[in-house]
């Protein structure tokens, strides 16, 4: 079946460091593929997302491209800030969304 | 409402209680979902409705769970004769219109059984 897999965590990073989180996917079909974050004590939030091949989802400074070739959607950041510190989750969507097992992310001033 | 919301925030249930959890959807919307997430896990899908109707029940884990959405608005998950794995964390989300656009998500309840 559909799957994603996402890099475990925690990262710790200093701030204005440069992040890359590793996410690759196992689907049939095209599905579109997202990242979601879920700051402390919040609900879980859209941050971005690609619906086909060579798409470039970006929001808040981060960006991540769908990659079909590697099945992949890395997220990236040039310059993280102690405010980015929360739990991304990758994630697709065919008949419903599928997500990853969450990476969590500190940043230290 | 601004957003969704679920209630309790916290629940804490002996082994063998039933629990119900709610959840309001945004205003509006015509979609409602319900995921499980584990501790250290991402969400998994539990069920979805469209107005009333509950088109998908998949991730129902056993016939222990149960959901409704009987005026197609507020919803309830309800989790009979409680087992220890089913501490987790429930979370719900609302659409406008199907699985295929942005679903919005409450804070979730975190139910601890014991």
């Amino acid at each position: 079946g559909d799957s994603v897999t996402q890099m475990e965590g925690p990262v710790t990073l200093s701030e204005e460091a440069c992040l890359t989180i590793n996410c690759t996917y196992t689907a049939t079909g095209y599905p579109s593929l997202f990242w979601y974050v879920q700051y402390p004590g919040e609900g879980l939030q859209l941050l971005l997302k690609a619906t086909k091949a060579d798409d470039k989802g970006s929001n808040k400074g981060f960006e991540a491209t769908y990659r079909k070739e590697t099945t992949s959607f890395h997220l990236e950041k040039g310059s993280v800030q102690v405010s980015d510190s929360a739990v991304y989750f990758c994630a697709l969507r065919s008949d419903k969304i599928i997500f990853g097992k969450g990476t969590r992310l500190h940043i230290l001033p | 409402g601004a957003g969704v919301s679920q209630s309790p925030r916290y629940k804490v249930a002996k082994r063998g209680q039933d629990v119900a959890l709610r959840c309001d959807p945004i205003s509006g919307h015509v979609s409602l979902f319900w995921y499980q997430q584990a501790l250290g896990q991402g969400p998994e899908f539990l069920t979805y409705f469209q107005n009333e109707a509950q088109l998908d029940k998949s991730g129902l884990p056993s016939d222990r769970f149960f959901a409704e959405r009987p005026e197609g608005s507020v919803s309830t998950l309800k989790i009979q004769r409680t087992q220890q794995e089913d501490s987790a964390v429930y979370l719900c989300a609302s659409s406008l219109y199907g699985a295929g656009v942005e679903q919005y998500f409450g804070p979730g309840t975190r139910l601890t059984v014991t």
